[in-house]
């Protein structure tokens, strides 16, 4: 989707393993959302940053960390996957009415 | 605690039959009701805001309109390419950073 950009589109881990979701965003806008996606359950807010510094929990934040590094980029870390951790990754910026990246994959085996 | 429940889970139209997808939700305060539609391996692609009860958005062949308990997407004369997942959120006043979306119906429209 245009103006925001995730990395990578598709990944397998291994259990135990770690990685790191890329997003980045040329919008400008100041808050940045990370969510992920499960059949059946909608989309669950893991961890947001209202403003460049700033990060807090959502409704789902075990076993992830964030960084927003700047205004343009908010990364989320697996430090060590499960497999309940396979889902579809969002990342989203604010505003009236959310504008979302094209998502992540993620198979944890 | 906020919440989002949609019905139904899916809904298979014929080109041309209109119908109505629900969204019910609980909120403390409602700060705007969002609806969105996802297409397969893409992101949600928002569609419309509503602010109040009794507020009314339209676009092609959509719209939606909200109570003070639930939002109606009304889909008139569907084509095949209505053909997605819509999705419904809610942002409360008292949590003003945060959208909760409900699971989503998935519409289906056959030629």
């Amino acid at each position: 989707n245009a103006g925001v950009t995730q990395t990578p589109k598709f990944q397998v881990l291994k259990t135990g393993q770690s990685m790191t979701l890329q997003c980045a965003q040329d919008m400008n806008h100041n808050s940045m959302y990370w969510y992920r996606q499960d059949p059946g359950m909608g989309l669950r807010l893991i961890y947001y940053s209202a403003s460049e510094g700033t990060t807090d929990k959502g409704e789902v934040p075990n076993g992830y960390n964030v960084s927003r590094l700047n205004k343009r980029e908010f990364s989320l870390r697996l430090e060590s996957a499960a497999p309940s951790q396979t889902s579809v990754y969002f990342c989203a910026l604010g505003g009236n009415g959310y504008t979302f990246g094209s998502g992540t994959r993620l198979t944890v085996v | 605690e906020d919440q989002v429940t949609q019905s139904p889970e899916a809904l298979r139209l014929q080109e041309g039959e209109s119908s109505s997808l629900n969204c019910s939700y609980t909120v403390s305060g409602l700060r705007g009701l969002f609806w969105y539609r996802q297409d397969p391996g893409k992101g949600p692609e928002f569609l419309f805001t509503l602010y109040s009860a009794g507020e009314e958005k339209e676009k092609e062949r959509l719209k939606a309109t909200l109570t003070k308990k639930e939002s109606f997407l009304h889909i008139t004369a569907p084509k095949p390419e209505d053909s997605a997942t819509y999705l419904c959120a809610v942002q409360g006043r008292t949590s003003y950073d945060k959208v909760i979306f409900g699971p989503g119906t998935s519409l289906s429209v056959i030629p």
